[in-house]
């Protein structure tokens, strides 16, 4: 079956801008996550929904970064006023309902979004 | 201090040997212990995890955890050039809402043919 996707795979924008990165995650995941993957870093955590709502956000950086899952598969994340250190590789995840044990995270391959 | 820390690399071994790769943490809640393979300009694949101390083998792969020392590491037997990737260690906690994992920042192997 198809793995998690993700739009677009490049994006570059200027800085001020508003950007929308997409994410397919595989079906039947309720469980949806988004990190970010700077040069020479491992990913950093973000967000992660349950269904539709937003159960963690302690890792989004400020309030310019907010992410949807409004029916609970599809995600976006949504940056506003980009500046030059959102640079990064924005990767999504998804995997089946959790509960306190792990559930293996399948990832996407990420968008590349670069800020002039 | 970060939450996890990994020996940077990078590392370059010819075909055939074995390696070690390695990682500290400093929270005694965490959970889960895994290695992810991230190939070039890919999202990064799990290869194994597990949640005691002690091996855990997979093929040419074994993860080591330490629980009383906060030590994890990934040994890969007969290294293959195909195995030339980037390997992070990463630990699951979960808490309350909260399901996270946290990553290493990632050793990049190259294996010499």
């Amino acid at each position: 079956g198809a793995g998690v996707s993700q739009t677009p795979s490049n994006k570059v924008t200027e800085k001020g801008k508003y950007v929308e990165l997409r994410c397919d995650p595989i079906s039947g995941h309720t469980a949806l996550y988004w990190y970010r993957q700077s040069l020479g870093q491992g990913p950093e955590f973000l967000i992660y929904f349950q269904g539709t709502g937003a159960a963690d956000d302690s890792g989004l950086p400020n309030d310019r970064f907010f992410a949807v899952r409004p029916e609970g598969s599809v995600s976006t994340l949504k940056i506003q006023r980009t500046e030059r250190g959102d640079s990064a590789v924005y990767l999504c995840a998804s995997s089946l309902e959790t509960s306190v044990s792990y559930n293996e995270q399948f990832f996407g391959p990420g968008t590349r979004l670069t800020v002039l | 201090q970060k939450e996890v820390e990994q020996d940077p690399g990078p590392l370059s071994v010819p075909e055939g040997a074995i390696v070690s790769l390695n990682c500290t943490y400093s929270n005694s809640a965490f959970q889960y212990f895994m290695w992810y393979r991230q190939y070039s300009r890919k999202g990064p694949e799990l290869l194994m995890y597990t949640y005691s101390s002690g091996n855990k083998e997979d093929g040419r792969f074994t993860a080591q955890v330490d629980k009383s020392s906060k030590y994890i590491s990934l040994f890969i037997r007969d290294s293959q050039p195909s195995d030339s990737a980037t390997y992070l260690c990463a630990i699951w906690l979960s808490s309350g809402s909260a399901r996270q994992l946290t990553f290493g920042s990632g050793t990049q192997l190259t294996v010499l043919p």
